[in-house]
């Protein structure tokens, strides 16, 4: 099974960008996976599907702020010109043979 | 708009059971799976389970195999999940979830529990 693996926090400047990574584990580089925000005390929201050559889609709303990129087993998430509503717990997830995983999550915190 | 509302959490002592539910509303609910997604206490999110469109399919994770069962009635736009043998582990807010290819329109969750 795939393991996703995610920094455990981070921080960036209202008005700046930050880039968020999840990484693949060995074997599983090529996989597709998809980005959700989770702001404090609320469910957790579809961001974007994000696929190995770097191609994503969003989900239905998500500010164009959002984008996706990858590189190798690495995928990104990128927001630009933070907010402070952005201050939130990013989580990327995964499958593989009928079993869905997702990574421990970012917490990331506007300055 | 895609709504999921989730009920059916509350306090349940070790060993006992709970059956949630989640109603849909503003899509097709026949043609979708479904999915139950949990977050413990502080932690981050884990895959429950997950239903095809008609029911034949359903997938577990691991931890409550034998012990969970998800189901759904389409006539009634509904997703289910009877959770027997409860154990504080299980502890959690549990979320409905819709699948197109990926989790895409999430509940906002009902809380569940397991205490003595």
């Amino acid at each position: 099974q795939p393991v996703l693996t995610q920094s455990s926090s981070a921080s960036a400047s209202l008005g700046s960008s930050v880039q968020l990574t999840c990484t693949l584990s060995s074997g599983h580089s090529s996989y597709i996976i998809a980005w959700h925000q989770q702001q404090p005390g609320k469910a957790p929201r579809y961001l974007m599907k994000l696929e190995g050559s770097g191609s994503y889609n969003k989900g239905s709303g998500v500010p164009d702020r959002f984008s996706g990129s990858s590189s190798g087993a690495d995928r990104y998430l990128t927001i630009s010109n933070l907010q402070s509503e952005d201050e939130a717990d990013y989580y990327c997830e995964t499958w593989d043979s009928n079993t869905w995983v997702f990574g421990g999550g970012t917490k990331l915190t506007v300055l | 708009e895609v709504q999921l509302v989730e009920s059916g959490g509350g306090l349940v002592q070790p060993g006992g059971s709970l059956r949630l539910s989640c109603a849909a509303s503003g899509f097709t609910f026949s043609g979708y799976w479904m999915s139950w997604v949990r977050q413990a206490p502080g932690k981050g999110l884990e895959w429950v389970a997950n239903i095809k469109q008609d029911g034949s399919e359903k997938y577990y994770v691991d931890s409550v195999k034998g012990r969970f069962t998800i189901s759904r009635d389409n006539a009634k736009n509904s997703l289910y999940l009877q959770m027997n043998s409860l154990r504080a582990e299980d502890t959690a807010v549990y979320y409905c979830a819709r699948e197109d290819a990926w989790r895409d329109y999430w509940g906002q969750g009902t809380l569940v529990t397991v205490s003595s």
